[in-house]
This record gives structure tokens, C-alpha cells and sequence, in this order.
């Protein structure tokens, strides 16, 4: 079965810094990788998915995520932060003709002005 | 813009008592999931289904059933309402299966029972 782990509980940075959000996922295949954000007191939102192909995905408001098969990884990178990311970043995986996303555990991000 | 709305979106309801929680989309999907969110735990796939009338389990089904009366509508349903049901729940909507299509999400529901 796969799954996705998200190191960071919370991750703060100051805004107009760089910024890199790490997902590992376990699975022995090619997976999709997804990242979604949850604005708070919202529901999720796709900022980026990766299908096979270019290991580096663009997605919304700036953000970008590069998948290496050899580390098992879908790092979530953004170059200057903005106050307005301030929310909760999910990772998650599905597979090929499987029905479900599997949710990593989320990473809060904290933005000081 | 997909669009995926839920009801109610707070709900405070007493050990033992029925709920129901309803989700309505306008996406043309034919798949909807119910998700439960809790702090550490990411989300939860409770129940999925693919057509109307039908439902299927997902990770952690029990304690809830799921129903499925047309394409725009699912419901999930705690027919005996537990402390550990305590939680936000989100309804979410994809047109395909394949495994790399986009789920839309709801805005949640939070649930508190006491």
C-alpha cells in the first residue's frame, strides 16, 4: 500500500525567504503526487500533480514541486513567501487505477512579517 | 470552478443521537469520498462511491455508513454518535477514477459530540 510521510509538523519562515516543504512517499510503483493546501477554516485546494514525466511540476501563486524517484520525494518549494501562504500544505498519493488519495499528515506553515 | 458544498457546517450533537452529514456537487462527477480530518492524522478516506445507489467502505468505515441517492448528492450518516466521532469532515468530488485525477473538496464540516 502506499503512503506519504511529512517530517514537518510546522515550518515558519519569513516572508519574502524561500521556502521547501518535504514529502516522502512509499510506494514500489510510479505514483501521482499531489499537493493541497488548506486556507484556514476552508476546505483543501490542488495547488500541483505530478504525473510521469517532467520531474518538476509548476502550480499555482508560484509554487513548484520536483520529484526524484531515487530520495521517494515530491519537496514543495516556493522562492520568495508571501503572508498569504499562511496555511496547513497536505501531500498525498494515489497510483494508477486506484480510487483514493492517501494524505500525509500536513505541514503548518507560519509566515513572520 | 468546481463546486462542492456541505451541510451543515458546524454541528454539536449528543453521544448516542443520529447524524447526517450531506454534500452536494455540481461537477457532473461521478465520484465522491468522504474524508475525516484529525490533528496529526492528515485525512481519512471513511467511504467512496462511484454510483449513485452504491457505496463503498474506505479506510476506517466504521461507525459510519454512507448514502448515495443521486449522482449530486452523498451523505454520510453516524446512526449512533460516539466522543471519538468528534472531528471535521470534507466531502470531495473527481471525474474519474484513474488515480491522477483532481479531487475538489468542500469546506468541511465540524463536528463536536458531547
Amino acid at each position: 500500500a502506499q503512503s506519504v510521510t511529512q517530517p514537518d509538523a510546522r515550518v515558519t519562515v519569513s516572508e519574502g525567504a524561500s521556502l521547501q516543504l518535504r514529502c516522502k512517499y512509499s510506494y514500489f510503483g510510479t505514483p501521482y503526487l499531489f499537493w493541497y493546501v488548506q486556507y484556514p477554516r476552508q476546505g483543501l485546494q490542488l495547488l500541483l500533480k505530478y504525473y510521469p514525466g517532467d520531474p518538476v511540476v509548476q502550480g499555482v501563486n508560484g509554487f513548484e514541486a520536483e520529484f526524484s524517484k531515487s530520495n521517494s520525494s515530491f519537496h514543495l518549494r516556493k522562492a520568495s513567501v508571501h503572508w498569504s501562504d499562511w496555511a496547513v500544505y497536505f501531500c498525498a498519493v494515489s497510483i494508477h487505477m486506484g480510487y483514493k488519495l492517501t494524505f500525509g499528515t500536513g505541514t503548518s506553515l507560519l509566515v513572520d512579517p | 470552478e468546481a463546486a462542492v458544498t456541505q451541510s451543515p457546517r458546524s454541528k454539536v450533537a449528543v453521544t448516542g443521537g443520529k447524524v447526517t452529514l450531506s454534500c452536494h456537487q455540481t461537477n457532473n462527477h461521478d465520484y465522491m469520498y468522504w474524508y475525516r480530518q484529525d490533528t496529526g492524522h492528515g485525512l481519512r478516506l471513511i467511504h467512496y462511491s462511484y454510483v449513485a445507489d452504491s457505496t463503498e467502505k474506505g479506510d476506517i468505515p466504521d461507525g459510519y455508513k454512507a448514502s448515495r441517492p443521486s449522482q449530486e448528492n452523498f451523505s454520510l450518516i453516524l446512526e449512533l454518535a460516539s466522543l471519538s466521532q468528534t472531528a471535521v469532515y470534507f466531502c470531495a468530488s473527481s471525474d474519474e477514477w484513474w488515480g491522477k485525477d483532481t479531487q475538489y473538496f468542500g469546506p468541511g464540516t465540524r463536528l463536536l459530540v458531547l
